[in-house]
């Protein structure tokens, strides 16, 4: 099993609806848990970044941890077609140097 | 934001030849930075961990002779791809961890072609 599990997509929607972007994982030791945006052949760029369980907002994208489930979620409001991206989950446990990555979903937004 | 950058962005070498890739924290310091490589539509794969002024870890299955590491400044490490064949055609991203608050940012990355 993999520590991380997210589902690849593709997703598709129109301009304007809510997006749901999942991950589960199976370590309870993460602690810290990332959203990365990645555009086609650039590198991951830093979207939200929260520590333990619940929810952080930031303009039109909110992140979501439930660390009783082992489950996060992003979630963006009124998908612009510049949303259009891989997103990809990541999280790290306490003092430790590596980041686990999901294996990123493809969005597009539909104008 | 913080910002990492990386050079060259797109590289194309013959077989053989060795190529190297920077690094760099442009405004914060960053004791810790990682390499990783990405295969198209897979995620990022881990392939070691630099740490100034010491030796970097790697990870399982990378070999250290072909892929030399060096992080000489709290603002730079470098990625040499010695030897370089055509499986190693390959898109490079660095991250580097800010000291302050440990969040991982990442570079451009540098897209390798070995013909």
């Amino acid at each position: 099993q993999k520590e991380v599990e997210q589902d690849p997509g593709p997703l598709s929607v129109p301009e304007g609806a809510i997006v749901s972007l999942n991950c589960t994982y199976s370590n309870s030791a993460f602690q810290y848990f990332m959203w990365y945006r990645q555009y086609s052949r650039k590198g991951p760029e830093l979207l939200m970044y929260t520590y333990s369980s619940g929810n952080k907002e930031d303009g039109r994208f909110t992140a979501q941890v439930d660390k009783s489930s082992k489950y996060i979620s992003l979630f963006i409001r009124d998908s612009q077609p510049s949303d259009s991206a891989t997103y990809l989950c990541a999280m790290i446990q306490t003092g430790a140097n590596n980041l686990f990555f999901g294996t990123g979903t493809r969005l597009t937004v539909i104008p | 934001g913080a910002v990492v950058s990386q050079h060259p962005s797109r590289v194309i070498c013959k077989s053989g030849t060795s190529v190297k890739i920077e690094c760099r924290s442009l405004d914060f310091q960053a004791t810790t930075m990682f390499w990783y490589r990405q295969f198209p539509k897979q995620s990022l794969m881990l392939m070691a961990t630099s740490n100034e002024g010491s030796k970097a870890t790697y990870e399982q299955g990378v070999e250290k002779d072909k892929f030399l590491i060096n992080h000489a400044s709290l603002t730079l490490s470098t990625l040499t791809v010695t030897s370089a064949h055509p499986e190693d055609s390959s898109f490079y991203i660095c991250s580097a961890r800010m000291d302050s608050t440990d969040t991982q940012y990442f570079g451009p990355g540098t897209r390798l072609t070995v013909l």
